[in-house]
This record gives structure tokens, sequence and C-alpha cells, in this order.
């Protein structure tokens, strides 16, 4: 098993409409998350760390589910400009601290 | 404020061709990281290191060296290019808090032939 797993899509989405993303995690000790965003042949930024309380980032909403290991993405008021892939990033800290784990990327295409 | 750089942004060698790729970062960030990332397999940790002085070897580094003989710097060498090693590169750099995130550079796009 994978240890971070993405839905590769594409999500095909009109603009304005939300779309969400899911991301599970295997190691249940894994300590960090992230979101990250990458466009075709460009490297991957940051687009915001997930917090265990959930965070908010104008648009963007990230949640996080120990329980059940995974962590969320919700983008709202989609824009073309939001067209991506979008990769899960999961860190699992402690004696593992340099050891980050990629998700394939779930890419999003969003229409006029 | 620059961030990561990578140098150079794109590279055509022989089989058999060494050539070093240079990663520098201006945030003073202690860790530093090479990733490699093909089609269909994600970003791979070729070599890493947590201080000036110091490296590490990832998921896959056969066929790469590295140094970080200053902290801002980190390079990866490649003594004898081979196909296989035709990739995008991608360093990355963190500071040494907990749950930092990576930082990474625009990638150097390298084709072996």
């Amino acid at each position: 098993r994978k240890e971070v797993e993405q839905d590769p899509g594409p999500f095909n989405v009109p603009e304005g409409a939300t779309v969400a993303f899911n991301c599970t995690y295997s190691n249940s000790a894994s300590q960090s998350f992230f979101w990250y965003r990458q466009d075709c042949r460009k490297e991957p930024k940051l687009l915001m760390s997930v917090y265990s309380s959930g965070n908010e980032d104008g648009r963007f909403t990230a949640q996080l589910n120990r329980a059940s290991q995974y962590i969320s993405l919700l983008i709202r008021d989609s824009k073309l400009s939001d067209s991506a892939t979008y990769l899960c990033v999961v860190n699992r800290g402690g004696y593992n601290f340099n050891k980050f784990y990629f998700g394939s990327g779930t890419k999003l295409n969003v229409k006029p | 404020n620059a961030g990561v750089t990578q140098t150079p942004k794109f590279r055509v060698l022989k089989t058999g061709q060494s050539m070093t790729l240079l990663c520098a970062q201006d945030m003073n960030h202690e860790y530093m990281y090479w990733y490699r990332q093909d089609p269909g397999m994600g970003l791979r940790l070729i070599h890493y290191s947590v201080g000036e002085g110091t490296t590490a070897k990832g998921e896959v580094p056969d066929g790469y060296n590295v140094s970080r003989l200053k902290k801002q710097n980190f390079l990866l060498g490649l003594e004898s290019a081979a196909p296989s090693q035709t990739s995008v590169y991608f360093c990355a750099s963190r500071s040494d808090s907990r749950n930092s995130p990576l930082h990474f550079g625009n990638g150097t796009r390298l084709t072996v032939t």
C-alpha cells in the first residue's frame, strides 16, 4: 500500500464550482500535512499546511481527519487559474523528520 | 527574495558525460534535498543534507553524488550520465522548525541521449 494516495482525476469543473479532493495516508504516526499545487512543467508550490483544527486561506479550506487518516482540500468559486495538479504531502516527523511522502497528484481542469 | 534557485534550467547530455546541478537558497535553511520527478512516478528523494558538511542517501541515490560545502548550496553531481537519468530535478530546502514545509527550486530539465 502506498504511503499517500490520491485520486489522479482529472476533475473537470466549470468556473465558479466547488471542488474537493481527498488524500489518504497509511502511517498513523504522520505529523505534518501539506497541499502543494504544481503547474505543468513547473515546481511544486506550497498552497497550505494542514492543521489539526482545519484551516482556511481565502477560497481554500484544508481539513485533517486523523481517525480516518485522510486530509482534504476544498476549493470554492473555482477560477480558471486554479487549473493545476494538487499534491498531497505528508511528513512522519520524529526520527523520520526528513521523510516526505508525496501523493501522485490530482489534476484539476477548470473550464470557462 | 530569491528563495531556492537552481542552475541550469535545461541541459542535454550524452551518455557517459558528467555534470553538476547547483542549488542555492537564501533562507538560511538547515535542510536541503534533491528530488527527481518522472511521469507516473511522482517525486523521489535522491539525497539530502541536514546541515553544512553533511549528506545522506535518499530513496534513489545510485548514479548521483552530492556535496554541501556551504550552508546555502547543495550540489548534485552525475559522474557518468545514463539515459535512465533523464528527468526533471528539483531541489528543496526547509528550516529545522517542526512541521516546516519544503520550498522548491524551479527545476532542472535534464535529457541524456
